[in-house]
């Protein structure tokens, strides 16, 4: 069953807009964490942003936001004020509280358009 | 701030051969993971290790081998590469810690297989 789910192939955006990419994940461990990767053109992988299972509120770092669902399962991120350089790759992922590994969602690709 | 790297960051070879991929990473990090990251199908966890001299299989183990002599190394060899080892290899660590811990990424290594 896959874990983490990313709908969205592809989103276009313009710059200064906000833009909310996508993730629901599938999960019956209560402890678990939610993070988010960037992955420019250039291929590196980038962490953003994290959200743990317990955590009372959404996490935040800079221009990003984690609009937690837990009852929906869902993990969004939200990008304000999107600018060029956010063109690129995001990847959702998880990892469960019993276990270091991190599975990842297919990835979405981002575009930031002038 | 040397962080996490790989190396080398391209390779050709041909099917049959052995090839080691190599990470380093400088944070005394406890954890070490190898993924592939294939169109379609996102990051997959190849191998991890929780300390020196400890590994375990990932989600794609089959047609790797890796050992971890030192807290600071995890190579990744395929021992006799095939085709559809072609891909993009990412190394990563974490720390342990009370709570999760983001994994943090070389830049990957991009191996072509002929």
């Amino acid at each position: 069953a896959q874990k983490i789910t990313q709908t969205q192939p592809g989103m276009f955006v313009q710059e200064k807009e906000a833009v909310t990419l996508d993730c629901t994940y599938d999960t019956s461990d209560p402890s678990y964490g939610l993070f988010w990767y960037k992955q420019p053109s250039s291929g590196e992988m980038i962490f953003l942003i994290y959200q743990g299972s317990y955590d009372q509120q959404n996490a935040t770092e800079g221009r990003y936001s984690l609009n937690f669902q837990k009852a929906r399962k869902s993990a969004n991120l939200v990008i304000s004020a999107s600018q060029l350089g956010d063109s690129a790759m995001y990847f959702c992922a998880m990892r469960e509280g019993g276990s270091e590994k991190l599975v990842f969602g297919k990835g979405m690709k981002l575009t930031v358009n002038p | 701030d040397a962080g996490i790297t790989q190396s080398p960051r391209y390779k050709i070879t041909e099917t049959g051969r052995q090839v080691t991929l190599m990470c380093h990473q400088t944070w005394s990090h406890s954890y070490m993971f190898w993924y592939r990251q294939d169109l379609g199908h996102g990051l997959r966890l190849i191998y991890y290790s929780a300390a020196a001299d400890i590994t375990d299989k990932g989600e794609v183990p089959d047609g790797y081998v890796v050992s971890r002599s030192k807290t600071e190394n995890f190579p990744l060899t395929l021992e006799s590469a095939t085709r559809s080892q072609t891909s993009v290899y990412f190394c990563a660590s974490s720390d342990r810690g009370r709570f999760f811990q983001p994994q943090h990424f070389g830049d990957g290594t991009r191996l072509s297989i002929l």
